[in-house]
């Protein structure tokens, strides 16, 4: 069973730019959840999506985007890039069939790291 | 809103014993998490407690107080591959908060 999917890696840009990146979830899995991961912050909850709808988002700005397609494959973009942008950005996701053993589970992606300069 | 909180760093020597703690304050609780991450990698799933008490797993043991806030992710006899930054989540509506991770450093 392939686990969740992220691409890019790894990707460099520079300030004002915008940039998508892409998650694919687990076969099955409906919920997908994107995390913005620092040094200084640790793991915060940007957004997240069930059925192609964003059931919940985070404090982050409007520059943060994301959506959910039919598959439940999920991108997200983040616009105007600034430096404080740079971090890992994580997408998990998880199974939510009402009371299913570990429903609740996240399992995350390796991530894409960004890197603005 | 969620408040978490667990110490930033612990050591600890091969083949001990560790607890790590975790406070929380929370507007809604649905379960509290354990995930391990090691450098460079992805968070992964090590344990959930949904009602108070005791959950063991193998080498690794979550214990929750819902009416205390509280919660401690026990690892035994310690080996070096368990050094990691162990995160701490509380689950909330279609959402995981997470505590800022505790870093533990297994030296032989």
């Amino acid at each position: 069973k392939a686990g969740v999917t992220q691409t890019p890696r790894y990707l460099i840009k520079t300030r004002g730019q915008q940039v998508t990146l892409s998650c694919s979830p687990i076969s099955g899995h409906r919920s997908v959840s994107w995390y913005q991961q620092t040094p200084g912050q640790g793991l915060q909850f940007l957004f997240e999506y069930f059925s192609e709808t964003q059931r919940n988002k985070g404090n982050f700005p409007g520059r943060f985007s994301g959506r959910q397609f039919s598959n439940s494959r999920s991108e997200m973009n983040v616009s105007t890039l600034e430096l404080g942008d740079s971090a890992l950005y994580l997408c998990a996701s998880s199974l939510e069939v009402q009371g299913a053993e570990g429903a609740n589970v996240l399992t995350f992606g390796a991530g894409s790291r960004l890197t603005v300069l | 809103g969620q408040n978490i909180d667990q110490p930033t760093e612990m050591t600890a020597t091969e083949g001990a014993i560790v607890q790590i703690n975790c406070t929380y304050q929370t507007s809604g609780f649905n379960g509290l998490f354990w995930y391990q991450q090691h450098a460079g990698e992805a968070p992964t799933f090590l344990s959930y407690n949904v009602l108070d008490g005791l959950e063991e797993k193998g080498r690794f043991s979550s214990f929750l107080s819902r009416s205390k806030g509280y919660s401690y992710l026990l690892l035994k006899e310690l080996q070096m591959k368990d050094s990691a930054s162990y995160l701490c989540a509380v689950g909330g509506y279609s959402t995981l908060t997470f505590g800022k991770g505790t870093m533990l450093l297994v030296s032989p």
